[in-house]
């Protein structure tokens, strides 16, 4: 079974700084995605940003990227320019495109704190 | 824009209530999904539903059941519930095919006294 761990349970940044969050996974598949998920407080989950193992080049949302190194199975997520918006819980969560079933793997979850 | 809704944002229970627990998607999407959400634990699966009347267990589907009579509407229910069901609710659904996103509700908060 797939695991995946975020270490960083608490990070803190400085607003206009920039912040990386890691996540690693475990899995012995070669096609699989990868998600970052934002929870601001009391508010929705939403998608950060996307990677499909199959593409070598790292995704890139605004002022989020993405540091995906697939033999390391690290999955790290960079924000840039922090903003106090941005202070949220955030997941990183896997997805198998190998085998049926629609499931996601979450990671237990950082939180982010944006310092003004 | 996709729209998941729950029935409830906060909910306050006795033990041994049966409670519900419904979300609602109107994106046409095959699959739906619960949640818990406990600190330190992330979010774990509790049951899942493909298709209508479909059902698949997650990782912790003890104490809880599910139905999905239509496809806009999954339920979570809790036969009889205890202390340890004292958690955030989170409902998703996506489609089957990818890239696999998954779109949330806001969640519904459960205190089981």
């Amino acid at each position: 079974a797939q695991t995946v761990t975020q270490s960083q349970p608490e990070m803190s940044v400085q607003e206009a700084e920039t912040v990386t969050l890691s996540c690693t996974y475990d899995t012995s598949e070669s096609d699989y995605y990868l998600f970052w998920y934002k929870q601001p407080p009391s508010r929705q989950m939403i998608l950060v940003i996307r990677q499909e193992a199959y593409k070598q080049q790292n995704a890139t949302e605004n002022r989020f990227s993405v540091n995906f190194q697939k033999a390391a199975k690290s999955f790290s997520l960079k924000i840039s320019d922090s903003q106090l918006g941005d202070a949220a819980m955030y997941f990183c969560a896997y997805r198998s495109a190998e085998t049926s079933g629609s499931r996601l793997t979450f990671g237990e979850g950082t939180q982010l704190t944006v310092n003004p | 824009d996709v729209k998941v809704t729950q029935s409830s944002r906060y909910l306050v229970k006795r033990t041994g209530e049966k409670v519900f627990l419904e979300c609602v998607q109107d994106m046409d999407h095959e699959n739906m999904f619960w949640y818990r959400q406990d600190p330190g634990l992330g979010l774990r699966l509790i049951y899942f539903s493909y298709d209508v009347k479909m059902k698949e267990k997650g990782d912790i589907p003890e104490g809880y059941s599910v139905s999905r009579e239509k496809k806009e509407r999954f339920s979570l229910i809790l036969e009889s519930a205890s202390t340890n069901q004292t958690s955030m609710y989170l409902c998703a659904s996506s489609f089957v095919g990818p890239p696999y996103e998954q779109y949330f509700g806001p969640g519904t908060r459960l205190t089981v006294t």
